[in-house]
């Protein structure tokens, strides 16, 4: 069975620091994929970033960056300069390969608050 | 292009009775995936329909259950409200096949008192 660990339950940080959000993961398939949502208080998963298991090449989107680690099975946000926009529930998750990516297994989530 | 909808956003329910959920995928999305949020459980996977099918099935009891329309939209319905089934439950579209996130609407928000 897949499972995701999100170890941080809540992270608090003043506006401006970077912060990252920890990510490990059991499976027993080969070919998987690995997904970041953020759920702002309105309650909509929002998407950030989608990366299959053949592919560990890190990834930086403007303030954003993962480091995926096949090796420990870890797949790490950080937000670099953390903006109090960036205040959310991130959850990262898990799909298997047979499914198409359409049966996420979800760890418990990450409670980002970013003070000014 | 429009976004995931659900209708309706806020729904109070009591114990025993039943009630439909609804989610209209973005346009050219065959799957739909249904997930529930709670405090206690975090978000999990109920089930998921493609080509009006079921194409995956979650861990639930048989209370829960849903379909797929020819146009894609798809409803859930639970059946013998229990207080535990207060929750926000969640859509998901996808196209269907490759590689391609899913896009999650707004939820709805039931409350079964």
């Amino acid at each position: 069975a897949q499972k995701v660990t999100q170890a941080q339950t809540e992270i608090s940080v003043v506006e401006k620091e970077d912060v990252t959000l920890d990510c490990v993961y059991e499976t027993r398939d080969t070919t998987y994929y690995l997904f970041w949502y953020k759920q702002p208080p309105s309650g909509e998963l929002v998407f950030l970033i989608r990366r299959n298991s053949f592919d560990e090449q890190n990834e930086i989107s403007g303030r954003y960056s993962w480091n995926f680690q096949k090796s420990t099975s870890s797949f790490n946000f950080t937000i670099t300069a953390s903006q109090v926009v960036d205040s959310a529930v991130y959850f990262c998750a898990l799909s298997e390969h047979g499914t198409s990516g359409s049966r996420l297994t979800f760890g418990e989530g990450t409670q980002l608050t970013v003070n000014p | 292009k429009a976004g995931v909808t659900q209708t309706p956003r806020y729904l109070i329910k009591t114990r025993g009775q039943q009630v439909t959920l609804s989610c209209s995928p973005i346009s050219g999305h065959r799957s739909v995936s249904w997930y529930q949020q709670t405090p206690g459980q975090g978000l999990q996977f109920l089930f998921e329909y493609f080509s009006e099918t079921q194409r995956n099935k979650g861990n639930f009891p048989g209370r829960f259950s849903g379909r797929q329309f020819s146009n894609s939209r798809s409803e859930m319905n639970v059946s013998t409200l229990e207080l535990g089934d207060s929750a926000l439950y969640l859509c998901a579209s996808f196209p269907g096949r490759g590689e391609n996130e899913q896009f999650f609407g707004p939820g709805t928000r039931l409350t079964v008192l």
